[in-house]
């Protein structure tokens, strides 16, 4: 069992550069985040979708870009990457919270991108 | 929107001492989880609280969900090498829909 999984894990780009993050999760679960994570800020929300074909802005969600085409997939997107971005990114996902279970969620390993 | 504090931010402590971290925030809460990560992984959750004044262990973990519903915190007794890393409240309340805030965490290191 699979669980949350993250490529690529490490990513070296250039200012202007783009790319994508793939998130992909085994569990059927409905809902799906992107979170960064800096030394001292804990994890800030970029973006969320509550299910298939849905997205939506979280805390810090300016120059990113989300796609969830695939119930079971959450793309992170970088259209123009800068420094400013260099951060750890985790994915994580969760069953409808409000039910059992209520805020427990499966986070990836982690995919750790460097903007030179 | 939602803030937390945690503190500590970080512990510096020898193994068997017992370690007391706290995350405060300025709203209410209706569910406090404490996540712990791994150097190098992903948060994995450790307790959830789900009722003002809950008291809830796993293992050496004991959590409480503060009586003013805008407080908990994790204590971890007889500390161990493993339970070195980045300790995580995360808060959710009825208005936030799916999302949780995320405490700033504080980083564990225990000493041999």
């Amino acid at each position: 069992n699979a669980g949350v999984t993250q490529t690529p894990k490490f990513r070296v780009l250039k200012t202007g550069q783009s790319m994508t993050l793939l998130c992909a999760q085994d569990m059927n679960h409905e809902y799906m985040y992107w979170y960064r994570q800096d030394p001292g800020m804990g994890l800030r929300l970029i973006h969320y979708s509550v299910g298939e074909g849905t997205t939506a802005k979280g805390e810090v969600p300016d120059g990113y870009n989300v796609s969830r085409l695939k119930k079971q997939n959450f793309l992170l997107g970088l259209e123009s990457a800068a420094p400013s971005q260099t951060s750890v990114y985790f994915c994580a996902s969760s069953y409808r919270l409000g039910q059992t279970n209520t805020g427990e969620l499966f986070f990836g390993e982690g995919s750790r991108l460097t903007v030179l | 929107g939602q803030q937390l504090n945690q503190s500590p931010q970080s512990m510096f402590i020898q193994e068997g001492e017992d370690v007391s971290m706290n995350c405060t925030s300025s709203s209410i809460f209706n569910t406090w989880l404490w996540y712990k990560q791994d150097p190098g992984e992903g948060p994995v959750l450790l307790i959830a609280l789900y009722k003002a004044g809950e008291l809830t262990s796993n293992g050496r973990l004991t959590a409480q969900f503060g009586i003013t519903r805008k407080d908990s915190f994790l204590n971890i007794s007889a500390s161990i090498p493993s339970d070195v890393g980045i300790y995580f409240c995360a808060g959710h309340w009825e208005t936030s829909g799916s999302r949780l805030t995320f405490g700033e965490g504080t980083q564990l290191t225990v000493n041999p």
